[in-house]
This record gives C-alpha cells, structure tokens and sequence, in this order.
C-alpha cells in the first residue's frame, strides 16, 4: 500500500483566499484524523472520521475550517477565508482503530 | 479537564537506555499511544498500551499502570538516529477524544 496520501504537499497563498486539503486514506482503514502542527500549539486534533461520519470536531477552530469525507477513499479540509495565522503544517492519518494511526507526509501551509 | 504532561526535553548518551514518561488525565481511558516524529516528518506509530505492563518491540518499549494513570516509553541501545520528538496519545472512551502530549524532544549525544 502506498500509505496515506496528501495533496498537494506545499501550498502557499493569500490571505483571504480558499485552501483545500486532500487525503487518501490507507484501504480498508475506518478511521480518518485531521491534525495542525505548529511549534507554537504542538500537535492539533481538529477532526476525526469514522465509517466517513464525522466523530469529534471540537478541535476545528472556527467556522473558516470545514472538513468533509465523501466517501471511504477521499477527505478534504477546507478553510475558507484563509488567515496568516492558519499557516501551519497539516497532516491527515488514517487507522482500523483510534489508537494505531498511520500518518500522510503532510501539507504546509503558508498564508501571507 | 483532559491533559496529558510529558517532559518538553531529554538528552541522553548514544549507546545508553533513556525514559520518557508520560501522566495523563482523562475522564476516560481507552489505551496509551507512542509516536516518533523526526524534524521535518511526519509521526510514526510505535506501540499501543491498553493494559497494565509492558509491551516490547525491539530496542523500544512501553508500559502502563492505569492505575496510576501513567505510562512510558523506554529507548534501549540508544542510536543517533533515535533523535527525534515522542508523543504519547490518549483515547478517552467516554467522549471519544484523542488527545496528543507536546512532545518530548530527545536529544543524542555521542
């Protein structure tokens, strides 16, 4: 399997503008986890999916950020507008339980 | 509320056996995580604890005392490479969180 796969890998932009994230999760994994890495905040749950049903998104900052899992094979995280201060490294992970998660290589993110 | 403290840093000698402890407090508790993270990358699973004791992989293990609400990690033979930052993680079982520590730098010296 090729793990879990994100897209793209960097991404700058302007403040203001729209990002959108993507995962594919490892097949046959039932769970999805979104997280934010900054060396302010340490590592971040925004959201989790299991079976493609949002679990706990508590740790979505605000409404600028959304996250959706149309389906088993495919995750976006979105956040619309994008600030400075959303500039950070994110990484999507995907598991068969919450406990064993198998981390993508990441998106950075840089908002200017 | 939920936490869980780990030590921000720990250095220790290549060759020699280190300790990164890891105290958690949760309404629940489903299991303990470990996860290596090098500069630059992304984190890697290492063990699970959902019961007391220890469980081995190779120059790394793991142990929990729920009662206790505590757990660690222990680095045997200690290579350079073992440089990196460490995470424990919590699954509560009452409300299905996943919570992270900060991380535990490790730092190598030859």
């Amino acid at each position: 399997d090729a793990g879990v796969i994100q897209s793209p890998r960097h991404e700058v932009t302007e403040m203001g503008q729209e990002v959108t994230l993507r995962c594919k999760p490892i097949s046959g994994h039932d769970y999805l986890f979104w997280y934010r890495q900054t060396m302010m905040r340490g590592l971040e749950l925004l959201i989790y999916f299991n079976n493609n049903v949002p679990i706990d998104d508590s740790g979505m900052p605000e409404d600028r950020f959304s996250a959706k899992m149309p389906n088993a094979s495919f995750s976006t995280l979105k956040i619309q507008p994008s600030e400075p201060r959303d500039s950070a490294v994110y990484f999507c992970a995907s598991g068969l339980a919450g406990h064993e998660q198998y981390f993508g290589p990441g998106t950075r993110l840089t908002v200017t | 509320g939920q936490s869980l403290e780990q030590p921000s840093e720990v250095t220790a000698v290549e060759g020699a056996i280190v300790q990164i402890n890891c105290t958690y407090q949760t309404s629940g508790f489903y299991g303990l995580s470990w996860y290596q993270q090098h500069d630059g990358g992304a984190p890697t699973f290492l063990s699970y604890n959902a019961l007391d004791g220890l469980e081995e992989t190779g120059r790394f293990s793991s142990f929990l005392s729920r009662s206790d609400s505590y757990g660690y990690l222990l680095l045997q033979e200690l290579q350079m490479k073992d440089s990196a930052s460490y995470f424990c993680a919590v699954r509560d079982d009452r409300d299905d969180k996943i919570i992270f520590g900060k991380g535990t730098r490790l730092h190598i010296l030859p």
